[in-house]
């Protein structure tokens, strides 16, 4: 198993445009959900989704997007991309949403320029 | 929310053992209690979760205390490759009880010294 993949690893954007982050799993997890980590900070709760084509807001999802079409992939949208938006973004799976083990991704960079 | 308080950092020699203390003072009865940790440059893992009694696997031990207010995570032998923030989280559960959702604060710093 590739676990939980992210792309790209890096990318560097100017204000306003927009993007897509990709992040995709084979272990045939229910629950996948976005994080962004900012220096010095924790994780923050983006987006998430407990099966496909269900979706819902976490702690910080302003200026993003999230759809969940297959089990597999969890595709978050940068709708107009602001300089506040440059940080590391996770993604991570689990089977359930309660208890289980959290499998993150190695993440992507995110420059806003 | 359940809210954790973590030191900011602690610092350990190679090969002995290191204990990082999470108090959750506000943890409700449901609540988990799960370790996570980052090493540089990667995603975070997970490293060990509990309820109410102490667990063992191959990575750490976790204490809780009687009480759930706090808990205690052990390394047996710190190595190099244990250099990591170490994330002391509760579980939310929202009102409906099939959301979850891991809170993360800004853990420990743990660096070990060869």
């Amino acid at each position: 198993n590739a676990g939980v993949t992210q792309t790209p690893k890096f990318q560097v954007l100017k204000t306003g445009q927009s993007m897509t982050l990709q992040c995709a799993q084979d272990m045939n997890h229910e629950y996948m959900s976005w994080y962004r980590q900012d220096p010095g900070m924790g994780l923050r709760l983006i987006h998430y989704s407990v099966g496909a084509g269900i979706t819902d807001q976490g702690e910080v999802p302003n200026g993003y997007n999230v759809s969940r079409s297959t089990t597999e992939d969890f595709p978050l949208r940068l709708l107009s991309a602001a300089p506040s938006q440059t940080s590391v973004y996770f993604c991570a799976s689990s089977y359930y949403p309660w208890v289980e083990t959290q499998y993150f991704g190695p993440g992507t960079r995110l420059l806003v320029l | 929310d359940a809210k954790t308080t973590q030191p900011n950092s602690m610092e350990s020699n190679e090969e002995e053992p290191v204990h990082l203390p999470c108090n959750h003072s506000t943890i409700s009865g449901t609540d988990y209690i799960h370790w996570y940790r980052q090493l540089p440059s990667q995603g975070p893992e997970y490293v060990i979760h509990g309820l109410t009694s102490n667990v063992n696997n191959r990575m750490a031990s976790l204490a809780i205390a009687e009480d759930r207010k706090s808990s205690t995570l052990i390394l047996h032998r710190a190595t190099l490759r244990d250099a990591a923030v170490y994330y002391c989280i509760l579980r939310d559960v929202d009102s409906g009880g099939s959301n979850y959702k891991l809170t993360f604060g800004k853990g420990t710093l743990l660096t070990v010294n060869p």
